[in-house]
């Protein structure tokens, strides 16, 4: 059973860097798509990017100057920065996997909420 | 950007009953649309793909239908734990997401 967790601080300024990582276990990120997905509170998804073969990336056009997702083979994980986060990137983070890039998330971590505020 | 637009925002049902829930997209996606299922404080579950196939454990009273731009979710009868808000998104041009259905008890 494939299983996705998110870590990272759960506070973070205006104009700084937020970075979480998500570990991975019962299957390797080698194979298959990998997604960051965010929830603002009582709002609805939307889609940052995914890596895929160990470090392709895709990202969202609206976020991609902002976004950056990097991997960690060895430790099954991989790892979501955006820049220069303003009030509007507080959301609950996602990671998710895919078996292919046209195909729904079939595995979900439990999510985190990243809060931006001073 | 493909938008996905769910109608209605809400739907009131009785248990026992049918629900029909509603995604259209702004332009063709062919059949590339999966329909989830989020209850609160948990992430979403993938509940169809490929417009019409049930994922893994999903049970038969849900189903899904459409291509091109029209796209429908039925729960044929709806039990105690399918209340929840259920999202469609589209995977034929990037990844986009409708604003979701809230399913209320009625």
């Amino acid at each position: 059973q494939v299983q996705l967790q998110e870590s990272g601080p759960g506070l973070v300024k205006p104009s700084e860097t937020l970075s979480l990582t998500c570990t991975v276990s019962g299957g390797s990120i080698s194979s298959y798509y990998w997604s960051w997905i965010r929830q603002p509170p009582g709002k609805g998804l939307e889609w940052i990017g995914y890596f895929y073969n160990s470090g392709s990336t895709n990202y969202n056009p609206s976020l991609k100057s902002r976004v950056s997702i990097s991997v960690d083979t060895t430790k099954n994980q991989f790892s979501l920065k955006v820049s220069s986060v303003i009030a509007a990137d507080t959301a609950v983070y996602y990671c998710a996997r895919s078996l292919s890039p046209v195909a729904g998330y079939d595995y979900w971590g439990q999510g985190t909420l990243v809060t931006v505020s001073s | 950007e493909i938008v996905m637009t769910q109608s209605p925002a809400t739907l009131s049902v009785s248990p026992g009953e049918r629900a029909t829930l509603s995604c259209r997209a702004s332009q063709s996606v062919r059949s590339n649309v999966a329909w989830y299922q989020q209850k609160p404080g948990q992430a979403p579950r993938l509940l169809i793909y490929g417009a019409s196939t049930r994922a893994t454990g999903i049970p038969a009273r849900f189903s899904g239908s459409g291509s091109g731009t029209e796209f429908t979710l039925t729960i044929s009868s709806l039990q105690s734990e399918d209340f929840a808000v259920y999202y469609c998104q589209q995977y034929n041009n990037w990844y986009t997401f409708g604003q979701g259905t809230k399913l209320e008890i009625k």
